[in-house]
């Protein structure tokens, strides 16, 4: 069964700090892998989605790997700004019909 | 103008009752979930269809039965309620199975 842990459950990072997320999977036979940000009282965005066969993938500031291999993923956020404090979710998909495993979440806060 | 939207947002009610979660989206998209975020804030997911057939039925108790009366309404409908069924429960849709998903805001159920 595939088990999906982000590491740390919370960070705080000063304005202008670049992120970094992390997101370990247990099964390196993924068919994809989604990066959510949720706010408080709010539902899912989705921010980043990565096929098996792709190695990152880039929007504006965010960037995320995927290593297979070592069933690792990572979210980058540069240059945070107050606006990018939310939880930010990690979800594995293992085959093509769209079920997703999620981690914990990040919890991010971002002080000006 | 939301794309994936939920009703009601709020709702709490007594042990033993039934009650009905509605989604709409308005993406033109193929396939819709039902998730539940716990306590804890684990998403697991539920329920999955795709053009109004159902692809996905994790192991979730038979008094939740989802309907979709067509691609872009999903409804979830729990008999019985227990004080266990007390969580948020998120609908999401995607233009196809396992791609990428949009999530509304969430129906927080409280069971008393």
């Amino acid at each position: 069964k595939q088990e999906v842990t982000q590491i740390p459950a919370a960070l705080s990072v000063p304005e202008g700090e670049n992120l970094v997320l992390n997101c370990s999977f247990t099964d390196s036979a993924i068919y994809n892998l989604q990066w959510f940000r949720q706010d408080p009282g709010k539902g899912l965005t989705s921010l980043l989605l990565i096929q098996s066969s792709q190695r990152e993938q880039t929007s504006g500031r965010l960037n995320a790997s995927l290593d297979k291999s070592s069933g690792r993923s990572t979210l980058y956020i540069a240059a945070s700004q107050p606006g990018d404090s939310a939880t930010y979710l990690c979800a594995v998909g293992s085959d093509s019909w769209g079920k997703l495993q999620f981690g914990a979440g990040t919890q991010v806060v971002v002080t000006p | 103008d939301t794309a994936v939207s939920q009703t009601p947002k709020y709702l709490v009610t007594q042990m033993g009752n039934d009650k009905s979660i509605k989604c709409e989206q308005n993406l033109g998209h193929d396939t819709m979930y039902w998730y539940k975020q716990d306590s804890k804030k684990f998403l697991k997911i539920m329920f999955s269809y795709n053009n109004k057939e159902l692809i996905i039925n994790e192991t979730v108790p038979n008094r939740f039965s989802p309907k979709s009366p067509d691609k872009a309404h999903l409804n979830l409908h729990i008999n019985s309620l227990e004080l266990g069924d007390s969580a948020v429960y998120f609908c999401a849709s995607s233009q196809v199975v396992a791609g990428e998903l949009f999530f509304g805001e969430g129906s927080r159920l409280t069971v008393l």
